[in-house]
């Protein structure tokens, strides 16, 4: 079970948008529609973006999405806001009830 | 509201076993639409799973750490527990309980972590 490969660090200016991406393998990412992603800011706990690849929980912007194309899924942001500035984590499902993370992208807001 | 809250020394001694309990509010453990699991945080550093279990017992292990890891749920007390031995220096990190999402019933959030506890540094240091 290897982490998923993020890139280290991503940044963007205020209104533009970021994609970071997550790859994997055919045996996690690539082989369950289970793609999770979560923020975390400096000292805090992470924060549940996304789910099911594309999914929103309630209460986060819709200018958050995700998407999946293979072994790689992806998370969007649109419209850049200087609280968007954190740390993000891809997780995947990869079977017989075992997930794993990505090494996670430090977002910078420009 | 659903609560997680982690507990335990916040320094162990290399070669011995770092012990950590979740705390369970606002809601059963007993639930059967779920799992509880430990992720660790070394400074600096990215997110790791190490282990899930459901309330029956069933347990899950991140291979590359299973062979010193122990979980255990105590429903009585709506917890449950962490023990890694042999702990190193490189087990150093905040510790996270968190909820992870087992079946797809309605309100459920399948295979995510929803809920997190607010993490405990644990420092393993002589």
């Amino acid at each position: 079970q290897s982490a998923l490969t993020q890139p280290r660090s991503v940044s963007g200016s205020p209104g533009q948008s970021v994609t970071i991406s997550c790859t994997g393998t055919s045996s996690d990412v690539g082989g369950y529609n289970y793609v999770s992603w979560y923020q975390q800011h400096p000292g805090k706990a992470p924060k549940l973006m996304i789910y099911d690849v594309n999914k929103r929980p309630s209460g986060v912007p819709d200018r958050f999405s995700g998407s999946k194309s293979g072994n790689t899924a992806s998370l969007t942001i649109s419209g850049l806001q200087a609280e968007d500035e954190a740390d993000y984590y891809c997780c995947s499902y990869a079977g017989s009830s075992t997930v794993v993370f990505g090494g996670g992208t430090k977002l910078t807001v420009l | 509201q659903l609560q997680l809250q982690e507990s335990g020394p916040g320094l162990v001694k290399p070669s011995e076993t770092l012990s950590l309990t979740c705390t369970v509010s606002g809601g059963s453990i007993s639930s059967s639409s779920y799992y509880w699991g430990w992720i660790r945080q070394p400074p600096g550093k990215g997110l790791e799973w190490i282990v899930n279990i459901y309330y029956s017992g069933s347990t899950y292990y991140n291979p590359s750490l299973k062979s010193r890891v122990t979980i255990s749920v105590d429903t009585s007390k709506n917890q449950f527990s962490l023990k890694l031995n042999s702990v190193t220096a490189a087990d150093t990190a905040v510790y996270y309980c968190a909820r992870l999402g087992r079946s797809m019933v309605r309100g459920v959030i399948l295979n995510a972590f929803d809920i997190w506890g607010q993490g405990t540094m644990v420092a393993v240091s002589s």
